[in-house]
């Protein structure tokens, strides 16, 4: 069975960061393309960025709002995803969600607040 | 960015009802285009790839089609189940970007 549970989500305040980490497991991993999509409370969807697999050389997207403060990363050997957050805003506050497109965690919290 | 623009933004409908939501992508994504359907606290959950083929155990009650520009989303008879906020997104380009979503609400 496809899993994928999201961690690392909390309460931070402006300017702070914070690392999610995606577990993954039930398929290979290290085959796969995967997403981080995020939501603000009451919201629409909005794609975050994608990490490639190793045979596309890792290469990463991201959406133009979090583009130089958001970093995602993965490590094949541990079946892991992760979203590094830097410079953290008020609006960055949401439900973040790892996904290979037809698989999705439930989601981890992150609130921006002072 | 290719804006993705859902309408109508709610639609109201009982159970039985056939129920067709659009979705307009601001240039030509052949194809690229995926149905999410979310219901109130839970993840997404993939309805539709490449426009009009259906994901493995969804109802064949829902159908996609279009290509280019303008694709639709179709309930053929509405199910209780089927309540909830549909998105559709380009997958043609990055960044990815969903439109803004449509409820289907209860009649």
């Amino acid at each position: 069975e496809v899993q994928l549970v999201e961690s690392g989500g909390g309460l931070v305040q402006p300017g702070g960061s914070l690392r999610l980490s995606c577990a993954a497991s039930g398929f290979t991993f290290s085959d796969h393309y995967m997403d981080w999509v995020r939501q603000a409370p009451g919201e629409g969807l909005e794609w975050v960025g994608r990490v490639k697999s190793k045979a596309d050389s890792y290469t990463t997207e991201y959406a133009a709002s979090v583009e130089g403060r958001f970093t995602i990363s993965r490590d094949d050997s541990k079946n892991s995803l992760y979203l590094q957050m830097n410079s953290l805003k008020t609006e960055d506050t949401a439900l973040y969600y790892c996904t290979r497109g037809d698989y999705w965690g439930q989601g981890t919290l992150v609130t921006v607040s002072s | 960015d290719i804006q993705m623009t859902q309408s109508p933004s709610s639609v109201s409908a009982s159970v039985g009802d056939r129920v067709t939501i659009t979705c307009r992508a601001s240039q030509d994504i052949s194809s690229h285009l995926v149905w999410y359907q979310q219901k109130r606290g839970k993840a997404p959950k993939l309805l539709i790839y490449a426009a009009s083929t259906l994901e493995s155990g969804v109802p064949s009650r829902f159908s996609g089609s279009g290509s280019g520009t303008d694709f639709t989303l179709t309930i053929s008879s509405l199910q209780p189940e089927d309540f909830a906020t549909y998105y559709c997104q380009q997958a043609n380009s990055f960044p990815r970007t969903f439109g803004r979503g449509t409820e289907v609400e209860i009649k």
